[in-house]
């Protein structure tokens, strides 16, 4: 069963305070690997797919990466406006297209 | 260029009810997927369109059904209602819903069941 595990579920951080949030997925062929933040009240908003171990892509002041078996979102010197809650999702070459499968997020906070 | 689209952004049902949502995806985009968020089990897939076919059911009951139109727009459909069905429901359009597509994510459908 495919599945996707987020941690911290929780973390704080100082302004400029620099740090990783993790993904762990298990699948039985990767076909996508999706990064999303949702502030409160909205829906996810895009940020990146990874498709293979070994790549990384960058927005501002977020860089994901993948490996074979989790994804990191490295968050570099973020600000207050970077507050959300960060979701990783995968989906499966074995036979779900259009059906995402999430993790329960990271929450992320970061104090001026 | 319009983002995705659902209507109503609220909602308040009576348990037993039957209620409608609708979703207009982005122009061009034929898959639309439908999610359920609640705070103790996150997002979870309840179904996908493709060309007004449904591609891909995730496990729900019966009672969650959905359609889509000729013109890709999107409606899904609660009959009698559980308070467990009060939930964020969000819907997301891509060019195909293949993994080579992103995702994008309407503003969802807050609805609370009474």
């Amino acid at each position: 069963e495919d599945q996707v595990t987020q941690s911290p579920e929780a973390l704080r951080l100082q302004e400029g305070e620099s740090s990783s949030l993790n993904c762990s997925y298990t699948v039985s062929g990767l076909r996508g690997l999706f990064w999303y933040r949702q502030d409160p009240g909205k829906g996810p908003e895009f940020l990146f797919t990874l498709y293979s171990a070994g790549e990384e892509k960058e927005k501002e002041r977020l860089k994901a990466t993948l490996t074979k078996k989790e994804s990191f979102l490295h968050i570099t010197a973020p600000k207050p406006e970077d507050s959300a809650t960060y979701l990783c999702a995968v989906q499966d070459y074995g036979g779900s297209q259009g059906n995402l499968i999430f993790g329960k997020g990271t929450k992320l906070s970061v104090k001026p | 260029k319009a983002g995705v689209t659902q209507t109503p952004r609220y909602l308040i049902k009576t348990r037993g009810q039957q209620v409608t949502l609708s979703c207009s995806p982005i122009s061009g985009h034929r898959s639309v997927s439908w999610y359920q968020q609640t705070p103790g089990q996150g997002l979870q897939f309840l179904f996908e369109y493709f060309s007004e076919t449904q591609r891909n059911k995730g496990n729900f009951p019966g009672r969650f059904s959905g359609r889509q139109f000729s013109n890709s727009r999107s409606e899904m459909n609660v009959s009698t209602l559980e308070l467990g069905d009060s939930a964020l429901y969000l819907c997301a359009s891509s060019l195909a819903g293949g993994g080579e597509a992103e995702a994008f994510f309407g503003q969802g459908t807050r609805l609370t069941v009474v």
